[in-house]
């Protein structure tokens, strides 16, 4: 079945640092993939998506590519900040069966002024 | 505004007293989920439904029951719960397909 693997947390980083949250899937056909924040105390939020090989999600200065050669959607960011701090959440979903979400264990990103 | 609205928030509750968390989307979304969150494990689908009165397990749903009467609703229940479903619930709504799904504020249920 699908799955993602995303790397392990915590991650500490300073305010200004680059940014990459590693992630992995196994997949059939071809799924949408995703990455989810989830800040102190609230629901999941969108942060970026990618439909197809190759395509680019980016949001709020966070970039994310659609790698089918390696499978691969790692999640940067160039310069962080404070209000960065949060749980990220690497996720793909297929249209096949029941085509749920599904998702990495999460990383938990804490980010020091 | 668009938006998955999940109630209670919080809930603290004893083993075997039955109880209902309730989901509404306002999106018109014809596929809504369950998840639980647990720390380590990532979220895991309880149960999904593709449209109304069309549900079916997900990967973890032993002990829940969901219905699906109106499109807009999709309530989770525990008919009797047991400690080992404390955890942290969203409910989520989307389009069909392999598009994102717009998640709920999350319930916090805690079972002793």
């Amino acid at each position: 079945g699908n799955s993602v693997t995303q790397m392990e947390g915590p991650v500490t980083l300073s305010e200004e640092a680059f940014l990459t949250i590693n992630c992995t899937y196994t997949a059939t056909g071809y799924p949408s993939l995703f990455w989810y924040v989830q800040y102190p105390g609230e629901g999941l939020q969108l942060l970026l998506k990618a439909t197809k090989a190759d395509d680019k999600g980016s949001n709020k200065g966070f970039e994310a590519t659609y790698r089918k050669e390696t499978t691969s959607f790692h999640l940067e960011k160039g310069s962080v900040q404070v209000s960065d701090s949060a749980v990220y959440f690497c996720a793909l979903r297929g249209i096949q069966g029941a085509q749920k979400l599904v998702f990495g264990q999460g990383t938990r990103l804490t980010i020091n002024p | 505004e668009a938006q998955v609205t999940q109630n209670p928030r919080y809930l603290i509750t004893v083993t075997g007293k039955k109880l209902t968390v309730t989901c509404s989307q306002n999106m018109n979304h014809e596929y809504m989920s369950w998840y639980r969150q647990d720390p380590g494990l990532g979220l895991r689908q309880i149960y999904y439904s593709m449209n109304v009165e069309v549900t079916d397990k997900g990967d973890v749903p032993e002990g829940y029951k969901v219905s699906r009467k109106e499109k807009r609703n999709f309530p989770l229940i525990l008919e009797s719960p047991s400690p080992n479903q404390t955890s942290l619930y969203f409910c989520a709504s989307s389009l069909i397909g392999n598009t994102e799904a717009f998640f709920g504020q999350g319930t916090r249920l805690t079972v002793v």
